[in-house]
């Protein structure tokens, strides 16, 4: 099955600094990586996707990275916001892409300090 | 669009009771997931149900199991409740080529 990892576990930028969580995934079937984002005690929400067509997507501050050869993405977020704290998760589906079930990664806990 | 809803919000159970957690999947959304997520953790795969059949279950003993009825809502039955079952409990649901999208989640307390 897939196995998906993600690092760092934590990570702390000061207010309008850059962060980059990266996350690499096992099955090269796999052809769709979102992000979501949970705040402290809602739900996850999806922010971002990006499908093995493209290698980089674009949604104002976030964007995220793929480079399918090294089984590889990362979630970009410029100028970070005190409103960006929250724990991330990177996915990918075991098999093929949207529409199919998700293996998460362990999170990221991302504080961003006034 | 009404998203996934999921009910009750809280419970507050004892050790040994039984609790059935319920799932409403976004219209057209044949497919409903449920995740556990202990505080501070990760999403852990629970249970997946497409189409009324259960199609993959996670790492969970057999007292977790659900259903899916014919209007595609979902149950979580959880018996012979253990303290360490004290966790939000996540339903998803998903569309043909859609993206997955959560419920706002069932908060599970055990005394």
């Amino acid at each position: 099955g897939e196995n998906v990892e993600q690092h760092p576990s934590t990570l702390s930028v000061q207010e309008g600094d850059s962060a980059v969580i990266k996350c690499t995934y096992s099955d090269s079937a796999s052809n769709y990586f979102p992000w979501y984002k949970q705040e402290l005690g809602k739900r996850p929400q999806l922010i971002i996707d990006i499908r093995s067509n493209v290698g980089e997507k674009k949604d104002q501050r976030i964007a995220v990275t793929l480079n399918k050869t090294a089984k590889h993405f990362s979630l970009h977020i410029t100028e970070t916001q005190p409103e960006d704290s929250a724990v991330y998760f990177c996915a990918a589906p075991p098999w093929g892409g949207a529409g199919n079930m998700l293996t998460f990664g362990g999170g990221t806990r991302l504080m961003v300090k006034p | 669009e009404a998203g996934v809803t999921q009910s009750p919000t809280h419970l507050i159970k004892t050790r040994g009771q039984q609790v059935t957690l319920r799932c409403s999947p976004i219209s057209g959304h044949t497919s409903v997931y449920w995740y556990q997520q202990a505080l501070g953790l990760g999403l852990q795969f629970l249970l997946w149900y497409d189409e009324g059949e259960e199609r993959n279950r996670g790492n969970f003993p057999p007292r977790f199991s659900g259903r899916q009825f014919p209007n595609y809502s979902s149950e979580l039955n959880v018996n012979a409740l253990e303290l360490e079952d004290s966790a939000l409990y996540l339903c998803a649901s998903l569309g043909l080529n859609q993206p997955q999208h959560f419920g706002d989640g069932t908060r599970l307390s055990i005394l």
